[in-house]
């Protein structure tokens, strides 16, 4: 069975800083892994996906996410936070088809709520 | 252009009453998907279908039925066996060319 892991349900930055939200998963087989924004009362958004090959992964918006499979993890960055990230961010992992899996869906973390400062 | 549809937006039920929301998507995905939002939750599988005619349970599918008599319809039923139904449900369809997963923009289900 997998698992996903968002480390802080509310993260704080200021406008300019880094973003990091951390994900880490549970995976009998190498995964695919997500990365999705959600504005609310609205439906989500694919920021960013891994399935095979380089393992980091630049997506939507500026934001970028690297694949370490000897941590199992794979944390969203991006190097300067605008007013408009402020959302809800879910990470979400998928056996591959290849495996036999992924019919199921997706699994995912909880979320982070992450919060702008002016 | 293609997307899915969910319907309503917003609903309102009384206690004891089935409901039904729609989902319907016109980017020939197989595979469709529902899934329950809940504050600090994320999302919980309750029913997924691969193809017409054939469906299976998630993680929390006691309470919900659905049907899939055609490819791009998916509807869910909240019964009133469903303890605590009031939540934002999310549908979603899946393509195996890119394993692009595409989401409704949601229906945000209340019970008064």
């Amino acid at each position: 069975a997998q698992s996903v892991t968002q480390l802080g349900s509310h993260v704080s930055v200021s406008e300019g800083a880094l973003v990091l939200l951390r994900c880490n998963y549970s995976s009998s087989v190498p995964p695919y892994l997500f990365w999705y924004v959600q504005y609310p009362n609205q439906g989500l958004q694919l920021l960013l996906k891994y399935t095979t090959g380089a393992t980091l992964v630049k997506g939507i918006n500026g934001f970028e996410a690297e694949f370490k499979k000897s941590e199992t993890s794979f944390h969203l960055t991006k190097p300067s936070a605008h007013m408009s990230d402020a959302a809800e961010y879910f990470c979400a992992v998928s056996d591959p088809p290849s495996s036999g899996g992924g019919a199921d869906g997706l699994t995912f973390g909880k979320g982070t709520h992450l919060i702008i400062q002016p | 252009d293609g997307g899915i549809t969910q319907s309503p937006k917003y609903l309102f039920r009384k206690e004891g009453q089935n409901v039904t929301l729609s989902c319907e998507q016109n980017l020939n995905h197989d595979a469709m998907y529902w899934y329950r939002q809940d504050p600090g939750q994320g999302l919980r599988l309750i029913y997924y279908s691969q193809i017409v005619n054939d469906f299976q349970k998630g993680d929390i599918a006691e309470g919900y039925s659905v049907s899939r008599e055609k490819k791009e319809s998916f509807p869910l039923t909240v019964t009133s066996a469903q303890k605590n139904p009031t939540a934002f449900y999310l549908c979603a369809s899946r393509t195996d060319f890119n394993y692009g997963y595409t989401f409704g923009s949601g229906t945000r289900l209340t019970v008064v």
